[in-house]
């Protein structure tokens, strides 16, 4: 069955630190990957999203993810947090156009000021 | 944008009732809605797709008889979870692509915390 593995459960970092979430997928065929952002007490909101072209997506608020075939790989990074940042964050995998995401058990990105 | 409403945003009912969740697109029009449940600390798991006008399709271990799913309209589908039970409290999300623009992503709903007495 297809799943999505997200490696850091909890990950507490201080401001301007570097941030890389890793995020990997079991899926062998074309995928669309996406991280999406939970901030306390608000819904999911898409941080950015691959579908096929450049590996190298760029979203909102300064996140950038790589996506890398060969390692079923789509980590998320960031090179210097803000307090601001501090969220769940999770990685969602679909087959295809149309179909649900399945998504990764969750980071809690913990950035203290 | 595209955006997804759900009601009630948070409801507290007694064990053996009913509760129906609405979930609502706005300005766009969705064919296929997605429900998903949210433990405290866990991701979000896939419960059924809806499809409009035809039955649910549920993943393995949901409950139909338990988790109802109507898809009455192409901007509504409601979750009426039956005879709740304390085990049943959970946040429900539900998700929605807009069919007509060609978008390509899913919308998400602020959920729906049911807790269960």
């Amino acid at each position: 069955a297809q799943s999505v593995s997200q490696h850091n459960h909890h990950v507490i970092l201080s401001e301007a630190a570097s941030l890389e979430l890793g995020c990997n997928y079991s899926y062998g065929g074309t995928v669309n990957l996406f991280w999406y952002v939970q901030y306390p007490g608000q819904h999911l909101q898409l941080l950015l999203k691959y579908f096929s072209g450049d590996p190298l997506v760029k979203g909102i608020k300064g996140f950038e993810a790589e996506f890398i075939k060969s390692k079923f790989s789509f980590n998320l990074r960031k090179p210097s947090v803000q307090w601001s940042d501090t969220a769940e964050y999770f990685c969602a995998v679909r087959k295809q156009a149309g179909t649900a995401l399945i998504f990764g058990k969750g980071t809690t990105l913990s950035v203290s000021s | 944008g595209a955006v997804v409403s759900q009601h009630p945003s948070w409801v507290i009912c007694k064990s053996g009732t009913s509760v129906k969740i609405e979930c609502r697109s706005l300005d766009f029009q969705a064919t296929t809605m997605f429900w998903y449940r949210q433990f405290p600390k866990q991701s979000l798991m896939l419960m059924a797709t809806s499809n409009e006008g035809s039955k649910a399709t549920y993943e393995q271990g949901v409950e139909k008889d338990k988790f109802l799913i109507n898809h009455a309209s192409l901007t509504l589908s409601t979750l009426t979870v039956t005879s709740a039970h304390p085990e049943d409290s959970s946040f429900y999300i539900c998700s929605a692509r807009d069919t007509t623009s060609g978008a390509n992503v899913l919308t998400f709903g602020a959920g729906s915390r049911l807790t269960v007495l």
